[in-house]
């Protein structure tokens, strides 16, 4: 199975901050990447599919780029609802999430 | 309203079994593949199962290869996961997921608010 790594493991950033998740996969996977928010007690949240597209309904603070094994979720200006855990998901092959982001307030 | 609704989960000893459900309501449910994911506690998303739409196409995870089964109900808007000899790793919070892959790349647009299994004695 595709092997997906995010760093960091958990990041302290303030309101109004520009932060940088990072997921790499352990072989090629295209563009076939996509990012969730979760938010404890509540359901996952598709923010970025396909690496760079960003799902109706989802603020346009947050992009991802990237392709092939290194990808990147920002968050351009972090408001107070953006503290949450980020997942990683590749499927390209059988389906692997990454081991999460812990975004905390500093 | 798009809305996945788990049930099922409880408490159950270990090797004992399990059957969750999801109901799915305000989309054309044989449209898409469906999945379920869990998150244990403490812990991170984990990929679970999948079927396609027609149930012509089943996968598993390896660590429930042999002891889980999906399957799905069409004409009840439903998808089920059957889970036997049941242990203590397999304890979490499942969540049934909607497939979207309309843009070509396969992603979970939609997910239930999950449902708690735990296994102990």
């Amino acid at each position: 199975d595709i092997q997906m790594t995010q760093s960091p493991s958990s990041l302290s950033a303030s309101v109004g901050d520009r932060v940088t998740i990072t997921c790499r996969a352990s072989q090629s996977i295209s563009t076939y990447l996509n990012w969730y928010q979760k938010n404890p007690g509540k359901a996952p949240k598709l923010l970025i599919y396909g690496a760079s597209n960003l799902q109706s309904g989802v603020p346009s603070r947050f992009s991802g780029s990237g392709s092939g094994t290194d990808f990147t979720l920002t968050i351009s200006t972090l408001q107070p609802e953006d503290f949450a855990t980020y997942y990683c998901q590749q499927s390209y092959s059988v389906l692997t999430f990454g081991q999460g982001t812990r975004l905390e307030i500093k | 309203e798009v809305q996945l609704v788990e049930s099922g989960g409880g408490l159950v000893q270990p090797g004992r079994s399990l059957r969750l459900s999801c109901e799915a309501s305000g989309f054309t449910f044989d449209d898409h593949a469906m999945h379920w994911v869990r998150q244990a506690p403490g812990k991170g998303l984990e990929w679970v199962s999948g079927i396609s739409w027609n149930s012509g196409s089943r996968g598993y995870a390896d660590s429930v290869k042999g002891r889980f089964t999906i399957s799905r109900d069409n004409a009840k808007n439903s998808l089920y996961l059957q889970m036997n000899s049941l242990r203590a790793e397999d304890m979490a919070l499942y969540y049934c997921a909607r497939v979207n892959d309309t843009s070509g790349v396969y992603n979970f647009d939609i997910w239930g608010q999950g449902t708690m299994v735990t296994v102990s004695s």
